[in-house]
């Protein structure tokens, strides 16, 4: 079963406009990333937030943990036609030896011109 | 991309056939991923090598094949014994100590008919 479900599965907003996608799973973790893929194409890293870590910054990504709440959320600022892309969570590390990287399905962000 | 190169980008193949997909990186990195990602789901590990001459399977490793003899090199066979190949596959790699910051090649698209 998948460790992390980002929610919605699709976003679509304004250009200017601010971007929010949740991320929630479901057992401890080591980190949370957050990842981008543009359409056909690889992923990108975004940011990394360690589990003693509640909020950081990159540019205009702002990333929060809550692991009372087992969730995060990225916030994409003053969002630009060039966010239009999927973002995806993965969540490392809990019981398995390897800290295995475990990736949502992803959202579908879509920003309008 | 990064310094990730997979190739093809389109590869078509009849049902049946054995097919190999290339991943090269010049990052140095020692750990190499291979991920499949289908429509709506997020990426799902299929092989991962920490260092040259040895890999592991991931979560979904029946009907694939791998070998790690560079550590440039990662090489992915879908084997004829693979039920549903028809998926766009990533490959990606990391330094062993930030193992969680992955870089991701542009991918393959395979369709086998």
């Amino acid at each position: 079963s998948q460790q992390g479900e980002e929610d919605p599965q699709a976003l679509s907003i304004q250009e200017g406009e601010n971007a929010t996608m949740n991320c929630s799973y479901k057992t401890s973790i080591n980190n949370l990333q957050w990842y981008r893929q543009n359409s056909g194409r690889g992923l990108v890293h975004l940011i990394l937030i360690r589990s003693n870590e509640r909020e950081k910054h990159s540019g205009r990504l702002r990333v929060t943990l809550d692991t009372s709440k087992k969730s995060s959320s990225l916030l994409i600022t003053a969002s630009r036609a060039a966010d239009t892309a999927s973002y995806f969570c993965a969540t490392a590390g809990g019981a398995t030896s390897y800290d295995k990287v475990i990736f949502g399905p992803g959202t579908s962000l879509s920003v309008i011109p | 991309d990064g310094g990730i190169t997979q190739s093809p980008k389109y590869l078509f193949r009849k049902e049946g056939q054995n097919v190999t997909l290339s991943c090269e990186q010049n990052l140095n990195h020692d750990a190499m991923y291979w991920y499949r990602q289908d429509p709506g789901q997020g990426l799902r590990l299929i092989y991962y090598s920490q260092i040259v001459n040895d890999f592991q399977k991931g979560d979904i490793a029946e009907g694939y094949s791998v070998s790690r003899e560079k550590k440039e090199s990662f090489p992915l066979t879908v084997t004829s014994a693979q039920k549903n190949p028809t998926a766009f596959y990533l490959c990606a790699s990391s330094m062993v100590q930030s193992k969680y910051e992955q870089y991701f090649g542009p991918g393959t698209r395979l369709t086998v008919t």
